[in-house]
């Protein structure tokens, strides 16, 4: 069965500050895919990152970057420098078979200024 | 505007009064679920469909019925809504070419079931 998991229920960090969202998952196939989404205060879901578990390199997106590492089964997310918009829910997660998508409970940030 | 559009956007009913959530994209997508989001939980998943009059279970289908007659709608049932189903509610869509594509997502329905 798939699992995600995302330990870190609030995190609270000060403006500026790097801040790293950690992301467990549980898998027995080869081919699946991760997935990190943003739900700010607003309540909408932005998608965020797309990975394929073939394709082991770190991205970076401005502030943004993620590290996945199959020998751990983790798929973190760092943003660096944080502002205050970056304020959110933030939702890591798995698909294995066309159609399921499980995400993990997701983990609250709160950036203050 | 590409877009999923849900309504209602909040929703107060009473416990075994069905009611329906209505879901719509203008994207072409032949994918569709919905999915619950409860503190504590994140989102789950309730139904999905891969194309029109396809459709498949979730992780928690219990108590919901969807249907797929059309590749843009995809409406939630709630037959005889129960309190538990209190929740907030999210329509998705993507595209499909044999992956997991990313998931446009509805603004979501906020429903209370007393």
């Amino acid at each position: 069965a798939q699992k995600v998991t995302q330990a870190q229920t609030e995190i609270s960090v000060v403006e500026k500050e790097d801040v790293t969202l950690d992301c467990v998952y549980e898998t027995r196939d080869t081919t699946y895919y991760l997935f990190w989404y943003k739900q700010p205060p607003s309540g909408e879901l932005v998608f965020l990152i797309r990975r394929n578990s073939f394709d082991e390199q770190n991205e970076i997106s401005g502030r943004y970057s993620w590290n996945f590492q199959k020998s751990t089964s983790s798929f973190n997310f760092t943003i660096t420098a944080s502002q205050v918009v970056d304020s959110a829910v933030y939702f890591c997660a798995l698909s294995e078979t066309v159609g399921d998508m499980r995400f993990g409970a997701g983990t609250r940030l709160t950036v203050k200024p | 505007e590409a877009q999923v559009t849900q309504n209602p956007r909040y929703l107060i009913t009473v416990t075994g009064k069905k009611l329906t959530v209505t879901c719509s994209q203008n994207m072409n997508h032949e994918y569709m679920s919905w999915y619950r989001q409860d503190p504590g939980l994140g989102l789950r998943q309730i139904y999905y469909s891969m194309n029109v009059e396809v459709t498949d279970k979730g992780d928690v289908p219990e108590g919901y019925k969807v249907s797929r007659k059309e590749k843009r709608n995809f409406p939630l049932i709630l037959e005889s809504p129960s309190p538990n189903q209190t929740s907030l509610y999210f329509c998705a869509s993507s595209s499909w070419a044999g992956a997991n594509e990313k998931l446009f997502f509805g603004s979501g329905t906020q429903l209370s079931v007393l």
